[in-house]
């Protein structure tokens, strides 16, 4: 079958740097996103890799491995508007996208 | 706001009821989705259509019930819901239209809405 692991809960500083870990086993793989969805509010667009390596969008990266079935996102200097539950999902070889679970990011002041 | 709106953001509704979800995309997409979400659960893909054709049904009971119209709006027409069918509704689109594979799948970025909190008693 196909899975998608993501931690289920992080706990993290205000001002801190926090890796959120994505690992999948997935019938091929055409692309992976990352999504922040805040309580009661729409999943919002992060990121989205496809090729091996480091993408960084301001406070926030993207790392992926295919080789590993592995990705990251990293968020750096933290703010309480952080927290959120981040999603991790990933495209397979019928371009159907495949979804975690999702990592609730809790920041503490 | 991503350009996608949904109606109502709260519904509570018996077991024997009737009751639509509206979704309105503002982006000029060609694909729309319904999904589910339960808690601490991924998000469950419902209905896909793309240029107001349903592409993708993932056996989903026939007491859910989509329709199209136009490629702006998409509804889920819900009848004699059990309990368990609460959760939230969300509703997505994205760019793909006819280059949707026959899964119904594509590379594009979806955008979804705020999603109906919905609660069957």
């Amino acid at each position: 079958g196909q899975n998608i692991d993501q931690p289920t809960e992080m706990t993290a500083t205000e001002g801190a740097i926090v890796q959120i870990n994505c690992t999948y086993q997935t019938s091929g793989f055409n692309g992976l996103f990352w999504y922040q969805q805040h309580a009661g509010e729409a999943p919002t667009f992060l990121s989205y890799n496809v090729l091996d390596g480091l993408e960084e969008k301001g406070r926030f990266s993207s790392f992926l491995s295919r080789s590993k079935g592995y990705s990251y996102l990293l968020l750096k200097e933290l703010q309480m508007k952080d927290s959120a539950s981040y999603l991790c999902a990933v495209i397979d070889s019928n371009y159907q996208l495949i979804w975690g679970a999702g990592t609730k990011l809790i920041i503490k002041p | 706001e991503t350009g996608v709106t949904q109606t109502p953001r709260h519904l509570v509704m018996g077991m024997t009821n009737k009751k639509s979800l509206k979704c309105e995309q503002h982006l000029g997409h060609n694909a729309m989705y319904w999904y589910k979400q339960s808690a601490k659960k991924p998000l469950e893909l419902m209905f896909v259509y793309s240029l107001e054709e349903r592409v993708e049904n993932n056996s989903v009971p026939s007491r859910f019930s989509p329709e199209c119209p136009n490629s702006s709006h998409l509804f889920l027409h819900l009848h004699t819901l059990q309990p368990e069918d609460s959760a939230l509704y969300l509703c997505a689109s994205s760019q793909a239209g006819s280059s949707l594979a026959g899964s119904g799948g594509s590379t594009d970025t979806q955008y979804f809405g705020p999603g109906t909190r919905l609660t069957v008693l």
